[in-house]
């Protein structure tokens, strides 16, 4: 059983530029968190999607943040018109329950880096 | 209010014991848990603990949990060089699934 899958490893972008980071959950999850990881921090919490659905997304930048984890396909975290400060890890979670409370499982991450 | 603390740093001899706390204010958490992150990868759950239970041990990883006090601790024993990362605690509610993370203790482990 393959684990979170995340995709581009690693992602430079000029300012004003899209980044689109792409999240496989694990076989058999439903359930897909985003998780921003600035240097020398902790991890926080942006938003938890089911299929077609944004369940919470009160961690999300209001402006230039997007996430859809559609029926088919992957989840994409859409960061429009990107800026500095948005250079971080961006890690993408999984799991198979409804409600929150069971064990997330992490992937490798996609590193962000805004030139 | 939302808030988990840590400590940023610990180091420990191989062989010895390393014991990695962490403080959380919200009472109504149900799950509590330690993620390990090594360099440039992403985080490995270790261990978890509902917050019905006060000790957990798994190999030579023991939680322990103080709810009075909302205090959590990591105990590695026998901690190797390969232990050496950062370690994340985390916790969790009934009424959402986001996590909610310490800063981290980076914990370095010397020969």
């Amino acid at each position: 059983n393959a684990g979170v899958m995340q995709n581009p490893r690693h992602l430079v972008r000029r300012r004003g530029q899209e980044a689109r980071l792409r999240c496989s959950p694990m076989k058999g999850h439903s359930h897909v968190y985003w998780y921003r990881q600035l240097p020398e921090e902790g991890l926080k919490f942006m938003v938890y999607l089911q299929k077609e659905n944004i369940i919470d997304e009160s961690g999300m930048p209001k402006e230039r943040f997007s996430a859809e984890f559609p029926k088919e396909g992957p989840s994409i975290l859409r960061i429009q018109q990107v800026v500095r400060g948005d250079s971080a890890a961006y890690f993408c979670a999984s799991s198979p329950l409804k409600q929150g409370g069971d064990t997330q499982y992490f992937g490798p991450g996609t590193r962000l880096t805004v030139l | 209010g939302e808030d988990v603390e840590q400590s940023l740093f610990l180091s420990v001899r191989e062989g010895d014991s390393s014991v990695i706390n962490c403080t959380y204010t919200d009472s109504s958490s149900t799950y509590l848990y330690w993620y390990k992150q090594e360099p440039g990868a992403g985080l490995q759950l270790l261990t978890y603990i509902f917050s019905n239970m006060d000790m957990k041990q798994d190999q030579r990883l023991t939680v322990l949990l103080n709810k009075k006090d909302k205090h959590l601790s990591l105990r590695i024993a026998d901690t190797q060089t390969g232990d050496s990362a950062i370690y994340f605690c985390a916790e969790t509610y009934n009424q959402g699934g986001k996590l909610i993370f310490g800063q981290g203790t980076e914990l370095s482990v010397k020969p």
